[in-house]
């Protein structure tokens, strides 16, 4: 079955700074990877997703992430941290093709920003 | 454009009274529906999924139930509530994964439920 790993529940960053939000996933066939973000008292909106063909995606608010297999991995990153990025950010995985499987997520990293 | 309405925003319930949240979906046909919870400092727990009208999966045995009396209508329900089912609640849908469709889930703004 596939499962999610997300290393780090509080990741803490100065403003400016990179941000890397790390994301492991197993998946015996290729999977469908997601990072979503939600702010306090939110439903989840999606920042990116990975489906077929380039590795690096690029979301919205300047996140991207890239799919590598070879690592299990599909970690977001954002170059300059902003105070409005502070957040809950989940990584999910659905294995393709699994028909009407739901999304599996990790237990989620709290991103805090500091001035 | 597709949208999702999930209400009430805010439920404060005493312990042993019912439970009723509801989610619908508006400009899409036939979607899968979720009902997902989070409690305070953990993640996110899958309750309930619906592929069609009647048609419920439960991932977790507790005192919730979920029903789809219509197509873009999803309910979820308790005769008797528990201090451990506060939480926030959130509804979601999305398309069958097909040659257009990833997968991806589309999220309410959530229900916040107080049991005192």
């Amino acid at each position: 079955a596939q499962s999610v790993t997300q290393l780090g529940s509080h990741v803490s960053v100065s403003e400016g700074a990179l941000v890397l939000l790390r994301c492991n996933y197993s998946s015996s066939v290729p999977p469908y990877l997601f990072w979503y973000v939600q702010y306090p008292n939110q439903g989840l909106q999606l920042l990116l997703k990975y489906t077929t063909g380039a590795t690096l995606v690029k979301g919205i608010n300047g996140f991207e992430a890239e799919f590598k297999k070879s690592e299990t991995s599909f970690h977001l990153t954002k170059p300059s941290a902003h105070m409005s990025d502070a957040a809950e950010y989940f990584c999910a995985v659905i294995r393709w093709n699994s028909g009407n499987t739901p999304l599996v997520f990790g237990k989620g990293t709290r991103l805090s920003v500091i001035a | 454009s597709q949208t999702i309405h999930q209400w009430p925003a805010t439920l404060v319930q005493p312990v042993g009274s019912p439970l009723s949240l509801e989610c619908t979906v508006e400009g899409t046909s036939n979607p899968n529906l979720y009902w997902y919870r989070q409690a305070a400092g953990r993640g996110l727990q899958l309750l309930f999924y619906s592929v069609g009208i009647g048609q419920i999966s439960s991932e977790v045995p507790q005192n919730l139930s979920a029903s789809r009396p219509q197509d873009r209508q999803f309910i979820l329900s308790s005769k008797k509530l528990l201090l451990s089912d506060s939480g926030f609640y959130l509804c979601a849908w999305s398309a069958p994964i097909g040659p257009k469709n990833t997968g991806e889930l589309f999220f309410g703004e959530g229900s916040r439920l107080t049991v005192l």
